[in-house]
């Protein structure tokens, strides 16, 4: 079955340090994959877009990477400041056309 | 301006009654879509409409009735709720049900008692 996996584990992280969440999928072959981010209370918003044939994306501090051939992505977030912390999701859309959410990883930033 | 927007925000009902979440875009997007996040902060689709036409209908009971009087207006209506249906339900939508990114709507909060 069509599977995507986050780390269920919340992230901790010291200010200033990068952030590197994963998203590995299974059964799905993405022509693309989505990051979004979500604050408590609020629906989430979405952050980056990479493609197949993207290797990496960058925009500001966060970089994204795509590896089809591990079927993972890798999202970074680079001199990570306590306003980062949130819940990150990864999203694939199937051929039918949905848009399915990864469980999503909590990253708490301490100062 | 609020590009997608649901209410209401908050709704607390018995067991058993009927109850309608509203949501609108004014994004110009031709899909819209009802997610329900439960406990576990779990995003599951279950539904999505294109162009006011259903294309996604996931395995959601039949007591959930979504409508799209027009493009821009998603509204689902929910009969006989029941304890299991307590959850944040979330609106979106995209510019066509192909490739680009989703806006969401704030949540509605329903808690049934």
């Amino acid at each position: 079955s069509q599977k995507i996996e986050q780390n269920s584990e919340a992230l901790n992280i010291q200010e200033g340090k990068t952030a590197t969440l994963t998203c590995n999928y299974t059964n799905y072959s993405p022509a693309y994959l989505q990051w979004y981010r979500q604050d408590p209370g609020r629906g989430p918003v979405f952050l980056l877009l990479i493609r197949e044939n993207e290797k990496e994306k960058r925009k500001e501090r966060l970089k994204v990477t795509f590896d089809t051939t591990l079927k993972q992505s890798l999202f970074h977030i680079t001199a990570s400041q306590p306003a980062d912390s949130a819940t990150y999701l990864c999203a694939l859309r199937n051929q039918g056309g949905k848009l399915i959410f990864g469980q999503g990883t909590e990253l708490s930033v301490k100062p | 301006d609020t590009a997608v927007s649901q209410t209401p925000k908050y709704l607390v009902t018995q067991m058993g009654n009927d109850k309608s979440i509203k949501c609108e875009q004014n994004l110009g997007h031709d899909t819209m879509y009802w997610y329900k996040q439960d406990s576990k902060k779990f995003l599951k689709i279950m539904f999505s409409y294109n162009n006011k036409e259903l294309i996604i209908n996931e395995t959601v009971p039949n007591r959930f009735s979504p409508k799209s009087p027009d493009k821009a207006h998603l509204n689902l209506h929910i009969n006989s709720l029941e304890l299991g249906d307590s959850a944040v339900y979330f609106c979106a939508s995209s510019q066509d049900q192909v490739g680009t990114e989703a806006f969401f709507g704030q949540g509605t909060r329903l808690t049934v008692v």
